[in-house]
């Protein structure tokens, strides 16, 4: 059974602080993504790796920054937390060349006060 | 600028009856479409797809049908069941960019009532 971890569920940060938010999964997947799901703006990209080491800029990327030193593992960073970011986060997997079908975690629902 | 739009926020039937969410797209280059299924506190999960070659695509009780000339795609849910309240995304790609990468709508939350 394939799967995707997010490592919370529910976050709450203050203004200006670094936020990590992790993302694994066991499915050998060379594509990893970062969403963000806010109401009446459906799932926005934040940034996508179809590598180790490597990353690509998605649509939404500003203050935003990412880290993938090992194929499992797609991590989300938050350098200065600010209450726009509040917001649900999804991670989610793809296979290279596959059928374009992507797995997704629980979500980490952050709220920034 | 939206690529790819679902411009009902929201859609309520009645059990038994059939359910049908539109997304339209603006971008030619799309080659691949999904729809994907949304459970509060939940990561979406995927649904049904169709690839630009076909016009239809069938998986027991969810149709998706595609009209390129149009750039508009719809899922037909039949019959409809309480368990399918949920919020609905559809999603487009391009295959050749090898990415992966897909370009969600904003999401249709179906309600369907017993």
């Amino acid at each position: 059974d394939v799967k995707v971890t997010q490592s919370s569920r529910y976050l709450v940060k203050r203004t200006g602080e670094k936020v990590f938010l992790e993302c694994v999964q066991d499915m050998d997947h060379e594509n990893m993504f970062w969403y963000r799901q806010d109401p009446g703006l459906g799932l926005r990209l934040i940034y996508f790796s179809y590598d180790v080491k490597m990353k690509e800029k998605g649509d939404i990327p500003e203050g935003y920054s990412v880290s993938r030193e090992k194929k499992e593992r797609f991590s989300l960073i938050l350098e200065s937390a600010s209450t726009n970011q509040t917001s649900m986060y999804l991670c989610a997997s793809t296979q290279w060349g596959g059928s374009y079908e992507q797995y997704f975690g629980p979500g980490t629902r952050l709220t920034v006060t | 600028d939206q690529q790819v739009k679902q411009n009902s926020p929201s859609l309520s039937v009645q059990e038994g009856r059939i359910s049908i969410l539109n997304c339209d797209y603006t971008n030619s280059m799309f080659d691949y479409f999904l729809w994907y299924k949304k459970y509060p506190a939940e990561g979406p999960t995927f649904l049904i797809s169709i690839s630009s070659i076909k016009d239809k695509n069938e998986d027991g009780r969810f149709t998706v049908f595609l009209n390129k000339s149009a750039k508009h795609l719809s899922l037909h849910i039949v019959p409809s069941q309480p368990g399918d309240s949920a919020v609905y995304f559809c999603a487009a790609s391009v295959i050749s960019s090898n990415t992966g990468k897909l370009i969600f709508g904003q999401g249709t939350t179906l309600q369907v009532k017993p």
